[in-house]
Formats: structure tokens, sequence, C-alpha cells
């Protein structure tokens, strides 16, 4: 149980151009979800928390306007990186968070979409 | 400020134990955790503890936490080859936020 898919798991994009990734949990409702990003060797840094029906908050440091999510249902939430350049290239991991029960504050995380902008 | 460290790099030969070690800075985190990340995937929980729990066993998973010193470890007893991983811990910050160590590199060679 408590599986999250993200699509796609490899993109490639020219520059100026946008790309939107997917995250999806497949067994259970979350009304929150995590997006990360993750540099070569480096730790995950939280972008913005998702939760569905509202909008997503920010970490500082983050751009809203390049980074845009959605979540628009208890098992989907979306991120599009507007505009992308080189320097957007990471690995973007998200997590979602498990609406009710005894694991309520549980992050399971997706298996991360590679992002490449040339 | 919150701030999660741990060693970069552990080698460690197959069939001895590994202990990875964590030093965190908030002592109001209500849980730890910790994390496997294989080559080019996502993040796998291994196991967590509560911040009143000293010591919590799941199989071949051992953690330990003094929050004294606000130290965590793991230690994987009889280290496999298919442990060789990134293993990241994290303290709950808030009820949402994680805040994730800069990871440790495990290597386990035969």
């Amino acid at each position: 149980g408590a599986v999250v898919s993200q699509h796609p798991s490899w993109v490639i994009c020219k520059s100026g151009t946008s790309v939107k990734i997917e995250c999806r949990s497949l067994d259970f409702q979350a009304t929150t979800m995590f997006w990360y990003r993750q540099f070569p060797k480096q730790s995950l840094m939280l972008m913005a928390t998702s939760n569905e029906g509202s909008k997503a908050t920010y970490e500082q440091g983050v751009e809203k306007d390049k980074f845009l999510i959605n979540h628009a249902s208890l098992t989907l939430s979306t991120l599009t990186v507007t505009s992308a350049h080189p320097e957007d290239s990471s690995f973007y991991i998200c997590s979602a968070r498990v609406a009710s029960g005894a694991r309520v504050y549980e992050q399971y995380f997706g298996p991360g979409t590679r992002l490449t902008v040339t | 400020g919150e701030d999660v460290e741990q060693s970069l790099f552990l080698s460690v030969r197959e069939g001895d134990s590994s202990v990875i070690n964590c030093t965190y800075t908030d002592s109001s985190s209500t849980y730890l955790y910790w994390y496997k990340q294989e080559p080019g995937a996502g993040l796998q929980l291994l196991t967590y503890i509560f911040s009143n729990m000293d010591m919590k066993q799941d199989q071949r998973l051992t953690v330990l936490l003094n929050k004294k010193d606000k130290h965590l470890s793991l230690r994987i007893a009889d280290t496999q080859t298919g442990d060789s991983a990134i293993y990241f811990c994290a303290e709950r910050y808030s009820t949402d936020k994680l805040i994730f160590g800069t990871g440790t590199r495990l290597q386990v060679f035969p």
C-alpha cells in the first residue's frame, strides 16, 4: 500500500518551453502533497506544499510563477516548470501524505522525475 | 534554524554491521525518519522513531535516539550488497515539513 507514482520519469525539453510533471497517489487519498528538488549528490530541498483544493505554499526562494502547482484532486498534483532554463535541470521528487488514519503524518515518495533542459 | 548533518560516505564488508549517524538541531522535532534512496529512484521509508523513544528495532534495523545530544543513528545488521544506497535521516520540523540530512552513501563490498 501507499504507492506514489510520477510521470514522466525522465524528460528532456528545450529552453523556454514548459513541462508538466504529475504525481499520483495510487491506492490512498492524499490531502497534501509535497514537491522536492534534488541536485546531483545533494539532499532534497522542499519546494512547496500542495493542498487539495487550495493554493500551494512555496518555500522561501522558490518562484511560484515559475513552478506552478495544481492539486485538483485527492490523488493528483502537478508541477509545471514554465519557461524552463538549463539551471532548472534537476531531479524532482513528490511525496504524498495519507489523508487519515494512524499514519496520517507519514510521507510516501514517488520515484522522481529527471528533467534535463537543453 | 534547522540543520541536519550526516557523514558523507560509509564503506563496510558484507555481513558486517553498518552504523549511519545523524545530528540535528531542532529539539522540537516530533518524529525522526530514515529513508533509503537507490540510484535514480525516489525515497523509501525504512523506519522512524518518535522523539520520546530511545530505541526502535525493526528486523535488521535498529534506530537509536539520543535527544540530549540530538543524535540519531541507524544500525543495519548483517549488511548485504543490496543495502548499498544513500541513506537520509529527516526530522519532522512541523506538522508537514520534513528537513532532510545531507545523505550518507553506503557502499557494501564482498
